[in-house]
């Protein structure tokens, strides 16, 4: 079975410039996850897509955006970037998400690292 | 709200002794604790989980943790350490209804020496 796929895996973005991000979950899983990796922050939520749906949210400004596609692929957007979101964006799927049939763990790509000139 | 506090950022063994990684938590409600794994330049890969079940939980590679709750503590323990360990681990909480929702402790890199 196919893991966890992040395109593209690194990508280089000047001050002011939009990027998009994609990941495909592992097949069959409907839930889909984003995380920000830096080195001063760590490692924190950005946001979860269950059925097309988002239904978390972590506290990144409105300039972080995302969707989920009816086939589970999900795509993250940041506009207008700032030298401070270099960094390395993690996508994580889950059968669920959440419920009884999730044994809570996640699924990791092995990121997509972005460096803001 | 819910956290955790990773109590070591580096530690480093000699191949072949004990690892001990330690995490605290603070939780309003019943946690699910969890440690993850990086290698360099790699996605993270689940060593093990308490939802409230055993309080002493075995993972893979041969880790394992305790969740003692009068402490609030879920330390990470490997009785002899491999050259392969050498990685940076996190220890995360999350809700048991929102299970995409992960909060990260700091982490704690380990460097293990022959």
């Amino acid at each position: 079975k196919a893991g966890v796929t992040q395109t593209p895996r690194y990508l280089i973005k000047t001050r002011g410039q939009q990027v998009t991000l994609s990941c495909s979950p592992i097949s069959g899983h409907r839930s889909v996850s984003w995380y920000q990796q830096t080195p001063g922050q760590g490692l924190q939520f950005l946001f979860e897509y269950f059925s097309e749906t988002q239904r978390n949210k972590g506290n990144f400004p409105g300039r972080f955006s995302g969707r989920q596609f009816s086939n589970s692929r999900s795509e993250m957007n940041v506009s207008t970037l700032e030298l401070g979101d270099s960094a390395l964006y993690l996508c994580a799927s889950s059968p669920t998400g959440s419920g009884l049939w999730n044994t809570g763990e996640l699924f990791f790509g092995e990121g997509s690292r972005l460096t803001v000139l | 709200a819910q956290s955790v506090t990773q109590l070591d950022s580096h530690v480093s063994v000699s191949e072949g002794t004990p690892v001990l990684l330690r995490c605290n938590y603070s939780s309003s409600y019943s946690p699910s604790l969890f440690w993850y794994v990086q290698h360099p330049n790699k996605g993270l890969q689940l060593l093990l989980k308490y939802t409230s079940a055993a309080t002493l939980v075995k993972g893979i590679n041969g880790f394992e943790a305790e969740f003692k709750k009068s402490e609030t503590s879920f330390h990470l323990t490997k009785p002899s350490a491999h050259m392969s360990d050498a990685a940076e681990y996190f220890c995360v909480v999350t809700k048991g209804d929102s299970w995409g929702k992960l909060q990260f402790g700091a982490g704690t890199q380990v460097v293990v020496t022959p």
